[in-house]
């Protein structure tokens, strides 16, 4: 496709349970960022990839929290034992340099934890 | 106190109407900054990018960035119901470049 592309849209988990969270960049994007946004909240950093490398994890809430991009394009979040304050909006963004400055988000993966 | 502030709204105008979103920030080391449009349901889209102070204008929006009082504007012009959105305001620090700093976003609906 033309954009970056999330899945699941929607997940609903049981706290404790764990979740995976896909995100397919644009084509030939070096750069993929993840972000989260709680309800009526700005998108928050959690982590960047360029190709295959992780080069930040700063806002990784918690080592629940689990990002890879082993072949430096599709990129998967997870979430392990989910906790209710995890339900939020995970935002997937790339870029095809190495700025993030200008990048393209997705639609989100709405996650709710009940 | 957050990095960046933002007056959540929503701000209602009719059709046609000036609107003027802004956001103030704390971090001096901020410069480069960005507006994105987030529909319902959708993800951010970016709207407008400068770089330190100054004016930039792409159709109906400028986007107007003062350093000084770190203070940073949108004002679209002749708006129209489908500028009704929820507008971010972003910024990065040029040594952190790969990580946006995000306002809470400003709600507008615009009436017909």
């Amino acid at each position: 496709g033309a954009g970056v592309s999330q899945s699941p849209r929607y997940k609903v988990a049981k706290r404790g349970q764990d979740v995976a969270l896909r995100c397919d960049p644009i084509s030939g994007h070096v750069s993929l960022f993840w972000y989260q946004q709680a309800l009526g909240q700005g998108p928050e950093f959690l982590t960047y990839f360029q190709n295959e490398a992780q080069l930040d994890k700063s806002g990784l809430p918690s080592d629940r929290f689990f990002a890879e991009r082993p072949e430096g394009s599709v990129s998967t979040l997870k979430i392990q034992r989910t906790q209710q304050e995890d339900s939020a909006v995970y935002l997937c963004a790339s870029s095809p340099g190495l700025s993030g400055n200008t990048i393209y988000f997705g639609e989100g993966s709405w996650l709710t934890v009940v | 106190q957050k990095e960046v502030e933002q007056d959540p709204g929503p701000l209602s105008v009719p059709e046609g109407a000036i609107v003027s979103l802004n956001c103030t920030y704390s971090n001096s080391a901020f410069q480069y900054f960005m507006w994105y449009r987030q529909y319902s349901r959708k993800g951010p889209e970016l709207l407008m990018y400068t770089y330190s102070s100054g004016n930039k204008e792409d159709g109906r929006f400028t986007a107007q960035v003062d350093k000084s009082s770190k203070y940073i504007s949108l004002f679209i012009r002749d708006s129209q119901p489908s500028d009704s959105a929820t507008y971010l305001c972003a910024m990065s620090a040029a040594n952190a470049g790969n990580m946006l700093t995000f306002g809470g976003g400003t709600r507008l609906m615009v009436k017909p």
